[in-house]
């Protein structure tokens, strides 16, 4: 079956510690998006990128990094400098970003020790 | 900038009773317009979407309809269902940049 599979589905972060993310997608999409969402908010956008090897900040960027090496994958790191990264993070992916309906994945939540 | 705006809920509703949820939007261009439903615990899921002004998306008895003049897109649905308790959210991508815009959500809670 095609789609996007995020994991783990749970995830704890100590303080100081970086935590990794992971989102694939076996859509051969072109384009792929990192979302966060709090409790009673809408979703915004961390990174998002559209080809291979390219990547773009959103609105709240500061405290994450992605890579994007491959086209079927885009992981989200959350450093230590984001000082709340307790939420839900979504991924999604599209044919080739613009209009294109987003497709997404199952989601991780992430807490903090 | 671009930007949508969804009512605010939680909306509790009764098994069989008509559901609108309201949906504005402000765009610079030319959006499409997407309803999405995310159930407890999981990703979103594409609900209907419209491209263009007048185009009526529906799925699964839902319906919206993309209207330019009141720059809307509501969700309606005639007779709701228990398994229709979710969240849903309004969308716009706007062909004048790469981005989504989502609404906050509006929580619907059907009961029997």
């Amino acid at each position: 079956d095609g789609g996007i599979t995020q994991s783990p589905k749970y995830l704890f972060r100590k303080e100081g510690q970086n935590v990794t993310l992971s989102c694939e997608q076996n859509l051969n999409h072109d384009a792929m998006y990192w979302y966060r969402q709090d409790p009673g908010q809408g979703l915004r956008l961390i990174y998002y990128s559209q080809i291979v090897n390219d990547f773009q900040k959103g609105d709240i960027a500061e405290g994450y990094s992605v890579s994007r090496e491959k086209k079927e994958s885009f992981p989200l790191t959350v450093t230590s400098a984001q000082k709340n990264p307790t939420a839900f993070y979504l991924c999604a992916s599209s044919v080739s970003g613009g209009l294109d309906i987003q497709y997404f994945g199952a989601g991780t939540r992430l807490s903090v020790l | 900038g671009d930007s949508v705006t969804q009512m605010e809920g939680p909306v509790t509703l009764s098994e069989e009773a008509f559901l609108t949820i309201n949906c504005t939007y402000t765009a610079t261009g030319y959006p499409s317009l997407f309803w999405y439903v995310q159930y407890p615990g999981e990703g979103l899921q594409l609900l209907l979407k419209a491209t263009k002004a007048d185009d009526k998306g529906s799925n699964k008895g839902f319906e919206a309809t993309y209207r330019k003049e009141t720059t809307s897109f509501h969700l309606e649905k005639g007779s709701v269902q228990v398994s229709d308790s979710a969240v849903y959210f309004c969308a716009l991508s706007s062909n004048t940049g790469n981005q989504f815009y989502f609404g906050t959500g509006t929580s619907l809670t059907v009961i029997p």
